[in-house]
């Protein structure tokens, strides 16, 4: 099975910042890599897929990039509704592995 | 409005059984790749199973091959997970999720149901 590692586990930021989650897979997965938000008690939210395109609805303070085994995704300007966990998938072959979140926390 | 909902979850002693159901509504059903996604309490996301449009294709975690049984019934738009011998680190929050087109990811999460396993 491919290994989706992200860094950081946690990360404490204020609103306005400019933060950068990063994605690692174990092996290379071309562009096939999906961001994911959750808040407490809800299901995930799809931000980004194909590594860097942004999902209908999404704002665009969002971005992805990346290919092959590493990807990032920035959040240019914090705004109080992004504090969530964010996930990576990779759904370039079964089983379609997650990391394991990224806590953006309110510094 | 695609709405994906759960039910079938509860209290199960391990070794017991559970069916889960997912209704699905606003989209055709049956021309989307489903999937069933876990979430273990203050835990991450766990990709469980996922099934083709027309069932031609299943696919499951290691953790739950030989356990769980995905199916569905597109004239039912329903999507199900059979859970057999079930164990502690099974509980979750079980949540069904839309393939937004063929290889591409979930775009659509139902709230998830619970399942919660525990003598």
């Amino acid at each position: 099975a491919i290994r989706m590692t992200q860094s950081p586990s946690s990360l404490s930021a204020s609103t306005g910042d400019r933060v950068t989650i990063t994605c690692r897979a174990s092996q290379g997965i071309s562009s096939y890599l999906a961001w994911y938000q959750q808040k407490p008690g809800k299901a995930p939210k799809l931000l980004i897929y194909a590594a860097s395109t942004l999902q209908s609805g999404v704002p665009s303070r969002f971005s992805g990039s990346g290919s092959g085994t590493d990807f990032t995704l920035t959040i240019s300007c914090l705004q109080s509704e992004d504090f969530a966990t964010y996930y990576c998938q990779q759904y370039y072959s079964y089983p379609r592995t997650f990391g394991q979140g990224t806590k953006l926390e309110i510094k | 409005e695609v709405q994906l909902v759960e039910s079938g979850g509860g209290l199960v002693k391990p070794g017991g059984s559970l069916r889960l159901s997912c209704a699905a509504s606003g989209f055709t059903f049956s021309s989307y790749s489903m999937n069933w996604v876990r979430q273990a309490p203050g835990k991450g996301l766990e990709w469980v199973s996922s099934i083709s449009s027309s069932s031609s294709y299943i696919y499951y975690a290691d953790s739950v091959k030989g356990r769980f049984t995905i199916s569905r019934d597109n004239a039912k738009n329903s999507l199900y997970l059979q859970m057999n011998s079930l164990r502690a680190e099974d509980t979750a929050v079980y949540y069904c999720a839309r393939d937004s087109a063929d290889s591409c990811p979930p775009d659509y999460w139902g709230q998830g149901t619970l399942v919660t396993v525990s003598s």
